[in-house]
């Protein structure tokens, strides 16, 4: 059974830092996808990553996908206060079209 | 524009009571699928469908049914409601292509007391 596990659970950086949230998953996949959600609000898509080495950049944000660690990871540079939302990720098995979800890591930006 | 609706957005119901929750998209998708969001878990799969009278058990399924006569909706139901089932419902919906990111609702916050 496929398993996804984030870390950390919480962040709180202050802003202009750096820093990665990992998703580590239990079984063969190459598609893993990374949401945001504001506060009270839905989940919005930020990247697909559909291959080894896939590596997507939005802005402040950058992920990437290593299939043979089964880790993926979002970076965050330079943080800014509008980044603090909580973020998923969510793997699809390989031979499925469910999505299991990741804990999340919910991301506080002081100013 | 193409959407996904939830219906309700807010319900309390009493303990025993059946609820339904109304799901309804309009990307003519094939996979819709349920969630339940709860604090420490993230989001728990609960059912999902493949298509017109496909369903399937997820993580979470117990007490939880959905029925798929059409391609636009998922209802699901809590057949005897129970407080543990407290929790942020969202649906959601995806094309049957890989790669194909999920398009979610906007949620359905549902309280049982």
């Amino acid at each position: 059974e496929l398993k996804v596990e984030q870390n950390p659970l919480f962040l709180s950086m202050q802003e202009g830092k750096n820093y990665t949230i990992y998703c580590n998953y239990s079984t063969t996949s190459d598609r893993l996808y990374w949401y945001r959600q504001d506060p009270g609000k839905s989940l919005e898509s930020l990247f697909v990553l559909l291959s080894n080495g896939a590596v997507k950049q939005e802005g402040r944000l950058m992920a990437s996908l290593d299939t043979k660690a089964r880790l993926s990871t979002l970076h965050i540079t330079a943080a800014v206060h509008d980044l603090s939302a909580t973020y998923f990720c969510a793997v699809q098995a390989s031979g499925t079209y469910k999505y299991i979800f990741g804990t999340g890591t919910r991301l506080k930006v002081l100013a | 524009d193409a959407e996904i609706t939830q219906s309700p957005r807010h319900k309390i119901t009493e303990t025993g009571r059946q609820v339904t929750l109304a799901c309804h998209q309009t990307w003519n998708h094939n996979n819709m699928f349920w969630y339940r969001q709860d604090l420490g878990h993230g989001l728990r799969l609960i059912h999902y469908s493949y298509g017109v009278h496909d369903t399937n058990k997820g993580e979470v399924s117990d007490g939880y049914s959905v029925s798929r006569s059409n391609t636009e909706d998922l209802p699901l139901t809590l057949e005897s409601a129970a407080s543990s089932q407290t929790s942020v419902y969202f649906c959601a919906s995806s094309e049957d292509n890989t790669g194909s990111k999920l398009f979610f609702g906007s949620g359905t916050q549902l309280s049982v007391l």
